[in-house]
């Protein structure tokens, strides 16, 4: 079975700084997606960005981008410029082809909080 | 389209009541799935549907029934509702149970059970 683990249930951040949450995960699978979803206070899950196992090319979008090493089963999301709006918690998620279809296993995630 | 959409927003139930968490899509997906969310454990699947007529089980589906007789409806049964099943509850749907790589989730229902 595959898992997910956040290891910063808590994180802060100046506004207009960068911050970078961590993710590991185990899996033996080769063939996968990870995601990073953000859920602010509205509770709305909100897909950031996603990473195919096979890209060796980090994902970015915009001011978020991830660092990918697959070898160490590592994927952890980098928000640069925050801005107040970032406020919310960030879940990353798995999803195995081989196994798992469509079923995603989530970390216990990182509540981010950027201060004015 | 209005996507995922989840009914009620807001729940309480006493031990032992039953209830039906609704949820529909608009977007022909085929796969659906429910999701618990407790804090400090990120969201866990309860059960998902690869299409009409086909449930399966998730990571914990005990107390809960599903069924899927239309591509658009998934409803989540609580058959006696437990103070353990106290939660925010997400349905969530992709276009294909297999290679989907997106899912669109709904906005959730907080259900507390006293």
């Amino acid at each position: 079975a595959q898992t997910v683990t956040q290891s910063q249930p808590e994180m802060s951040v100046q506004e207009a700084e960068t911050v970078t949450l961590s993710c590991t995960y185990d899996t033996s699978e080769n063939n996968y997606y990870l995601f990073w979803y953000k859920q602010p206070p509205s509770r709305q899950m909100i897909l950031v960005i996603r990473q195919e196992a096979y890209k060796q090319q980090n994902a970015t979008e915009n001011r978020f981008s991830v660092n990918f090493q697959k070898a160490a089963k590592s994927f952890s999301l980098k928000i640069s410029d925050s801005q107040l709006g970032d406020t919310a918690m960030y879940f990353c998620a798995f999803l195995g082809l081989e196994t798992s279809g469509s079923r995603l296993t989530f970390g216990e995630g990182t509540q981010l909080t950027v201060n004015p | 389209n209005a996507g995922v959409t989840q009914t009620p927003k807001f729940q309480v139930l006493k031990t032992g009541q039953s209830m039906t968490l609704q949820c529909a899509q608009d977007m022909n997906h085929e796969y659906m799935s429910w999701y618990r969310q407790d804090p400090g454990m990120g969201l866990r699947l309860i059960h998902y549907s690869v299409g009409a007529g086909i449930t399966d089980q998730g990571e914990v589906p005990n107390g809960y029934n599903v069924s899927r007789s239309t591509t658009e409806d998934f409803p989540l049964r609580l058959l006696s509702a437990a103070p353990s099943q106290t939660s925010v509850y997400f349905c969530a749907s992709s276009p294909q149970y297999y290679n989907s790589y997106e899912q669109y989730f709904g906005p959730g229902t907080r259900l507390t059970v006293t």
